[in-house]
């Protein structure tokens, strides 16, 4: 199973670019790597997905070097509603949650 | 709402009682997993099933838990004997079987509360 690491905390303020990257270095050559959002007293949601390279959808960039040992998560131009936390999770089936990183977005 | 839904959404119990949370998975959705959350943590997988066969327990799951999906639909988690250390949220989620690369969708969480 790979080991994630990630940032515990980051904050920011609207309007600006949040990068998080995670670190996943034992990771097999058959994982995805996957963000889940999640807000206080809610279920986690799916963010994005990727294997390698680049992927972007209409809330976010996935970012994956070709050693695939980490990732970055770009959220475009945060608000205060994107304040959550964020986990890195390296695909199996049953998902394994770190700790994750708590975004606060700030006016 | 056609999203994964769970009921009840709060539980106060004593130590000692039984209690039962029914998960509903989006109803296309052949594999329903249960996961334990607790203050500050991630989620923690459970078990999973795929259509009504449990296919994984994590060690997680003593023998005061049981989940049931009988044909394949709604899913229940039974937890007997509470204890203290129970108190946790319980998230329900549920996936398409497309290999490891399957979105989970997950439902609001039962809060759970032993007094």
């Amino acid at each position: 199973l790979a080991k994630i690491t990630q940032p515990i905390s980051m904050d920011s303020y609207e309007g600006q670019e949040v990068n998080i990257t995670c670190s996943h270095n034992n990771i097999a050559t058959n994982d995805y790597i996957t963000w889940y959002q999640q807000f206080p007293s809610q279920g986690p949601r799916f963010i994005i997905q990727g294997y390698k390279t680049k992927v972007t959808n209409e809330v976010a960039s996935l970012f994956i070097p070709a050693d695939r040992k980490s990732s970055t998560l770009s959220l475009p131009r945060v608000s205060l509603s994107d304040t959550a936390v964020y986990y890195c999770l390296v695909n199996d089936y049953k998902l394994s949650f770190g700790a994750g990183t708590t975004v606060t977005v700030r006016a | 709402d056609t999203g994964v839904s769970q009921d009840p959404r709060h539980k106060i119990t004593k130590r000692g009682q039984n209690v039962t949370f029914r998960c509903d998975p989006i109803s296309e959705h052949n594999r329903l997993y249960w996961y334990r959350q607790t203050l500050g943590q991630g989620p923690e997988f459970l078990t999973y099933f795929q259509n009504e066969a449990q296919l994984e327990k994590s060690r997680l799951l003593s023998d005061r838990f049981s989940a049931e999906r009988p044909k394949g639909s709604f899913s229940t988690l039974e937890i007997q004997r509470t204890e203290q250390g129970d108190s946790a949220m319980y998230l329900c989620a549920s996936s398409l079987n497309r290999g490891v690369d399957s979105e989970q969708f997950f439902g609001p969480g039962t809060r759970l509360t032993v007094l």
